[in-house]
Order: C-alpha cells, then structure tokens, then sequence
C-alpha cells in the first residue's frame, strides 16, 4: 500500500464550525506534513511531524490545529475559520522528516475546503 | 525573488509534441523533485534527483548542479499529460521550497 488517504475530498464549513480533516498511510512512514495550496500556487508547508511529534509549525494561525494519534493518523482540528482559509489542504508522508524530497515523497489526493 | 522558478508557467502543446519544462534553484540543494498535480489537487512525485538524468516512460528529468538547473521532458505527449508540473528542492539546510508550477495542458 504505498497511499496517502485522506478525507473528506470536499468539505463546506460556516465560520463558527468545528471541522476535522483526517490522512492516514500504511508505509510505516515517521514524517508526515500539512501544507496549505491556494489556487495556482505552490503548496505552503503548515506542519511537519516526526515520529508522532509536532517537530515544524510554520507560524500556522491557532485555528489549525494538528494532531498525530498515532503513526499511521495525521488529522488537522479546524476551528473558527475565515474565508481566506478556503483552500486545498494535502497531505503528505516520508521515511523521515529530512526525507520528503530525499526521498520519494508520497502525497494524498487533498481535502478541498470552503469557509462560508 | 523566489528561491525556485520554473518557465514556461503555461504551456499547450498538440498531442505528440516534445515539451520541455524549465526550473532554475537560486540554494545549494540535497535533492530535487519533479511533482504532477492533476485537476482536483493530488500530488504525484515523478522524480528525485540529486544528479545526472532519471527515465520513466515518456518522462526524462535531468539536472545540472553546476548551474543549477533541472529540465524535465515529456516525449510524445498525450492529453492525459495535461496538468500542473511543480519543480520543489530541498536546500542543504533541510529548507524545501516549491517553484510556482508549470500548468500544461495538451490539445489532441
């Protein structure tokens, strides 16, 4: 199984939601990130764990919040978002958090979200 | 000035067309990636490279350390070949940063 499975693929929110947004990958990968793309733009990194700990948080506003359950589980708790947070939010796994370009990284297909 | 910039940012091509895509890196890099990200936002890694040239199919990636630059080909291309095509890098400082994409989109 070399996936990176997320869901939901679509997710519609009012700013006063709470909403999570779950990846999971079975490649017994240590590193897996968050990263924030807006249309027509490269993907923005949010966070990086490694070995289930929050080792990078890219000054990423308090509305996002991570968690790693377990190694195999990356979800990402939203809460009281803006409309500017529309966006596609990917997930993505690696051998090692120095890894994601060292090695083959794989990525999930993303979860398009829309704050109305 | 971004650290990774790639050329064209759009390009349409007739299906069997050579194409080219173009990415310049302004860091000292560990590894270079290759990303295709079809309509509706997955991300498929087509290749790494550190040095040389990599083959898989119709798709040829080859980078120059030296001048930092990296091509990536596509020979007889294809509809299905349409999509957007990210350059990313992964400087000496364990920094990643992705080139703003190139959106192709092949005509049959």
């Amino acid at each position: 199984d070399t996936e990176v499975t997320q869901t939901p693929k679509h997710l519609v929110m009012g700013m006063t939601n709470k909403k999570s947004l779950k990846c999971e990958q079975h490649m017994g990968h240590r590193a897996m990130y968050w990263y924030k793309q807006k249309a027509k733009k490269p993907p923005e990194l949010m966070f990086v764990y490694s070995y289930e700990k929050l080792s990078i948080n890219e000054s990423v506003p308090s509305r996002f919040s991570p968690e790693c359950p377990n190694s195999s589980l990356l979800n990402l708790h939203l809460h009281a978002l803006q409309p500017e947070d529309s966006a596609l939010y990917l997930c993505a796994s690696s051998q090692d958090v120095a890894g994601i370009l060292r090695t083959e990284a794989f990525f999930g297909q993303g979860t398009r979200l829309t704050v109305v | 000035k971004n650290e990774v910039e790639q050329s064209p940012q759009n390009l349409t091509a007739q299906e069997g067309e050579f194409i080219t895509i173009n990415c310049s890196y302004s860091v000292g890099i560990s590894a270079l990636h290759w990303l295709q990200q079809h309509p509706g936002g997955g991300i498929v890694s087509l290749f790494m490279l550190s040095s040389g040239k990599k083959k898989h199919g119709r798709l040829i990636a080859t980078i120059n350390i030296q001048e930092k630059h990296s091509s990536l080909h596509i020979t007889a291309s294809h509809p299905r070949d349409s999509a957007v095509y990210i350059c990313a890098v992964l400087d000496t400082g364990n920094q990643f940063y992705f080139g703003t994409g190139t959106s192709l989109t092949v005509i049959p």
